[in-house]
């Protein structure tokens, strides 16, 4: 079965702070991999995606992640966080083939403090 | 824009009520879904259906079925709700295909007394 891992529960940082989250995927095919936020009170959105080509994404808002094939990984970063960027952050992966289903990690929340 | 529309935000029902959450979206998707999201488990797969009249479980479907009469409408009911049924319900939307993704609502608030 799939899983996704964020290792990270909670992390608080300071405006200005770079961020990087971890994502870690188990699965032998060829996946999709996302980041979706959830700011507080409002539903789930895409931040960013990745089906193929240059592993380095960048999406909304200045962040941008990186595939890492041979490590199973999808990293999400941003250079410098914003207070605006307190949210929750969830991971997911689907399968290229058969089945498309999501299947989310714990989700990471992000407290920015100005 | 894709819209997922989910017909309550909030909900307060009484143990052992049947409980209809709906959903809608106006996009043409095929694919649609039921997960529900509680804190530290992030989201978790009930139900999802890639057609008209087709369901298939997902990870926790205990509890739990669903209906899909019409392209746009997808259904999650509770035959008798529980307690341990209190939490964040979100519907999404995909179109098939290898390379898509999905497109959620607002989410219900379903709290069970």
């Amino acid at each position: 079965a799939q899983s996704v891992s964020q290792h990270n529960h909670h992390v608080i940082l300071s405006e200005a702070a770079s961020l990087e989250l971890g994502c870690n995927y188990s699965y032998g095919g060829t996946v999709n991999l996302f980041w979706y936020v959830q700011y507080p009170g409002q539903h789930l959105q895409l931040l960013l995606k990745y089906f193929s080509g240059d592993p380095l994404v960048k999406g909304i808002k200045g962040f941008e992640a990186e595939f890492i094939k041979s490590k199973f990984s999808f990293n999400l970063r941003k250079p410098s966080v914003q207070w605006s960027d307190t949210a929750e952050y969830f991971c997911a992966v689907s399968q290229q083939t058969g089945a498309n289903n999501l299947f989310f990690g714990t989700g990471t929340r992000l407290t920015v403090i100005p | 824009d894709v819209k997922v529309t989910q017909s309550s935000r909030y909900l307060v029902k009484r143990t052992g009520e049947k409980v209809f959450l709906e959903c809608v979206q106006d996009m043409d998707h095929e694919n649609m879904f039921w997960y529900r999201q509680d804190p530290g488990l992030g989201l978790r797969l009930i139900y999802f259906s890639y057609d008209v009249k087709m369901k298939e479980k997902g990870d926790i479907p205990e509890g739990y079925s669903v209906s899909r009469e019409k392209k746009e409408r997808f259904s999650l009911i509770l035959e008798s709700a529980s307690t341990n049924q209190t939490s964040m319900y979100l519907c999404a939307s995909s179109s098939q295909g290898s390379n898509t993704e999905a497109f959620f609502g607002q989410g219900t608030r379903l709290t069970v007394v």
